[in-house]
């Protein structure tokens, strides 16, 4: 069983477009995350939700929009794809906060030509 | 504000070595730390943490990790290298001060074990 699951897996698309990338988690987690690993394989924190609720937004260009349908899922869409989204996106989840570990989806693997 | 620092970009060890990844941080409060190894194309797996109580914690793998509170340090070992564990490690940490939900990771320490 694939504990958090992302789709696609590889999206390669034209600037100025508009995807979705989505997440699923089994676990009962009431927490997800998404995060952006440059080509450097920085990784660095997007949003975070907790039961459905915002909580974290971490400057990210507002082209991105989260969405938490219910605890088990987080949908990232990103409008007018540019050059620099091209990253692969990660999405977490963990149950509470601060002294508990995340479990990560495989990724997704953004290009924009 | 909180921040995590690996010195190495890199670090190559014999199989059958001992090996050290190295890890500093700052947090204005109580750290909670974090080691996450990332393999080619795939999401990162934890290893382990600490949050409270004794300084030495085991994690998966054989992995384990010092807490070092005056050096604000939190480096990775393993007795033994095995060269499956040729990855990249992440250490990350919390402020367990104010709700933790904001992990801040390191750049990576990509580690290359050698038969």
């Amino acid at each position: 069983d694939t504990a958090v699951s992302q789709t696609p897996k590889y999206l390669v698309t034209q600037m100025g477009n508009d995807k979705s990338i989505k997440c699923e988690q089994n676990l009962g987690h009431d927490t997800m995350y998404w995060y952006k690993q440059d080509s450097k394989k920085f990784l660095k924190i997007m949003f975070s939700y907790n039961n459905k609720e915002l909580i974290i937004n971490e400057t990210v260009p507002n082209r991105f929009s989260p969405k938490s349908p219910d605890k088990a899922h987080l949908n990232l869409h990103i409008n007018s794809l540019e050059l620099g989204d091209s990253a692969v996106y990660f999405c977490a989840s963990s149950q509470g906060q601060g002294s508990s570990e995340q479990f990560f989806g495989p990724g997704t693997r953004l290009t924009v030509l | 504000a909180q921040s995590v620092a690996q010195p190495e970009d890199q670090v190559n060890v014999a199989e059958g070595n001992p090996l050290t990844v190295k890890c500093t941080y700052s947090v204005s409060g109580n750290p909670y730390l974090f080691w996450y190894v990332q393999y080619p194309n795939r999401g990162l797996q934890f290893l382990l943490k600490y949050i409270t109580g004794d300084n030495l914690v085991k994690g998966s793998y054989g992995f384990e990790a010092e807490f070092n509170k005056s050096q604000t340090s939190f480096h990775l070992k393993k007795p033994s290298a095995l060269v499956s564990d040729s990855a990249l490690y992440f250490c990350a940490v919390r402020d367990g001060n104010t709700g933790g939900f904001k992990t801040i990771f390191g750049a990576g320490t990509r580690l290359f074990v050698k038969a």
